[in-house]
């Protein structure tokens, strides 16, 4: 069965560091693109960031310098190192498979349960 | 603008079409796919390349895409569809944005 899994969500002070994780299972993460997305209390979807099979990564302006994302090909797992984290940074994280190539995007078919940050003091 | 705009809410009858837009700068020119989220739940893609339906999704979610505007749309509408929907594209400079999101209310 195509899985995700996402760990590591919790409460956190503002200019704290915390990393996610996202264990895959029925696919290879190595050969995809691996998306997080997080969601705000009570607001929409925002896309974070990308890495590809090449191991490219994509950011979104309002994580760029801050968060990294990364993957072990081992442990077919995908993480967020999230850094200088800000009360905006409150959301549901959600990783993300991406049917993404040169011409098409076919969206995120699969995703995980989601993990809560708080960045609180 | 890099902005995807859909209609806060959207109220449908059981068993009526329920539209819901997306608007953006040339969206035609770029593949849109609608995903539903239910309140708890991660998101499911509904719709991909502008009208496509993954394995599993009703025959009843359709999906167009042209000028300016994509649209997603529900025939014969379900207590079961109630859920936000959301739009997104992916390209090179907004890479995978997505749209403001919509309430579908099944009244």
């Amino acid at each position: 069965e195509v899985q995700l899994v996402e760990s590591g969500g919790g409460l956190i002070q503002p200019g704290r560091s915390l990393r996610l994780s996202c264990a895959a299972s029925g696919f290879t993460v190595s050969t995809n693109y691996m998306s997080w997305v997080r969601q705000a209390p009570g607001k929409g979807l925002e896309w974070v960031s990308v890495i590809n099979s090449g191991g490219t990564t994509y950011y979104a302006d309002s994580v760029k310098g801050r968060f990294i994302i990364s993957r072990d090909n081992y442990k077919n797992t995908l993480y967020l190192q999230m850094n200088s984290l800000r009360a905006e940074d409150t959301a549901v994280y959600y990783c993300a498979r991406a049917l993404l190539g040169l011409t098409y995007y076919y969206g995120m078919d699969v995703w995980g349960q989601g993990t809560t940050v708080t960045v609180s003091s | 603008s890099h902005e995807l705009i859909q209609p806060p809410s959207v109220s449908v009858s059981p068993g009526q079409t329920a539209s819901i837009t997306c608007s953006g700068d040339r969206l035609g020119d770029k593949y849109t796919c609608w995903y539903q989220q239910k309140p708890g739940q991660s998101p499911v893609l509904v719709i991909f390349q502008d009208y496509k339906r993954p394995s599993g999704i009703p025959e009843r979610f359709s999906g167009s895409n042209s000028g300016n505007i994509a649209t997603l749309t529900i025939s014969g509408t379900q207590a079961m569809d109630e859920a936000d929907y959301y739009c997104q594209t992916w390209d090179s400079s907004t890479a995978g944005v997505f749209g403001s999101g919509t309430k579908v209310n099944v009244l």
